[in-house]
């Protein structure tokens, strides 16, 4: 079935860029996305990707996606401490989303 | 329109007993996906609906659990003889579905928080 793998934890500086992996099983997965997710909140959808795509830039987001090696990366330029929160990673196909157990990022000041 | 609002946001309840969840979606939206998150994991997928009907439910719901969604609109799920194993964040999402303009992006509420005693 399908899977969907992050790392655990990432500690950044504050103004450091963070990058945030992802590995995916599901080749038919359409779409890919971030969620953030703050203590005691829901998730917020953060940016996406189509399959199709190589690429999608939305501010300080990046993602990049290698659908070759089923590889996902967020990446947050100029991290700032509001970034603290669990990131995560969900691919879909054309109904359900499968999670990842979600990567914690931890900024320091 | 506000998001997607579920109730209650908190359930305590003794084991054995049966509960109700009720999730609003946004209202442009056709599809609504029910999801549970147990502490320190990502959501598992529970069931989804296009309009009112039921469209895929997760091979790992037991018997105990069923969800609704009579007129397309709202949706509730409920969990009969709840058991300690229960206790979770439920989660609902809602999305737009419709060739060719669907994007699938899901918009989560705030969750109901479930705690078996």
């Amino acid at each position: 079935g399908e899977d969907v793998e992050q790392s655990l934890f990432l500690s950044v500086r504050e103004g450091d860029s963070s990058v945030i992996n992802c590995t995916y099983t599901d080749s038919s997965s359409t779409y890919l996305y971030w969620y953030k997710q703050e203590p005691g909140a829901g998730l917020q959808l953060l940016t996406y990707i189509f399959s199709n795509m190589d690429m999608k830039q939305d501010q300080r987001l990046t993602v990049l996606l290698n659908k070759k090696d089923k590889h996902l990366s967020l990446r947050i330029a100029d991290t700032q401490t509001g970034d603290s929160a669990i990131y995560f990673c969900a691919e879909t196909g054309a109904g359900k989303s499968t999670f990842g157990d979600g990567t914690t990022l931890t900024v320091k000041p | 329109d506000t998001g997607v609002s579920q109730n209650p946001r908190h359930k305590i309840t003794k084991r054995g007993q049966n509960v109700t969840f009720r999730c609003d979606p946004i209202s442009e939206h056709n599809r609504l996906y029910w999801y549970r998150q147990t502490l320190g994991q990502g959501p598992e997928f529970l069931t989804y609906f296009q309009n009112e009907a039921q469209l895929e439910k997760s091979r790992l719901l037991s018997d105990r659990f069923s969800a609704e969604r009579p007129k397309g609109s709202f949706s509730t799920l409920e969990i009969q003889r709840t058991e300690q194993g229960d206790s979770a964040m439920y989660l609902c999402a809602s999305s737009f579905a419709s060739f060719p303009r669907s994007s699938y992006e899901q918009y989560f509420g705030p969750g109901t928080r479930l705690t078996v005693t």
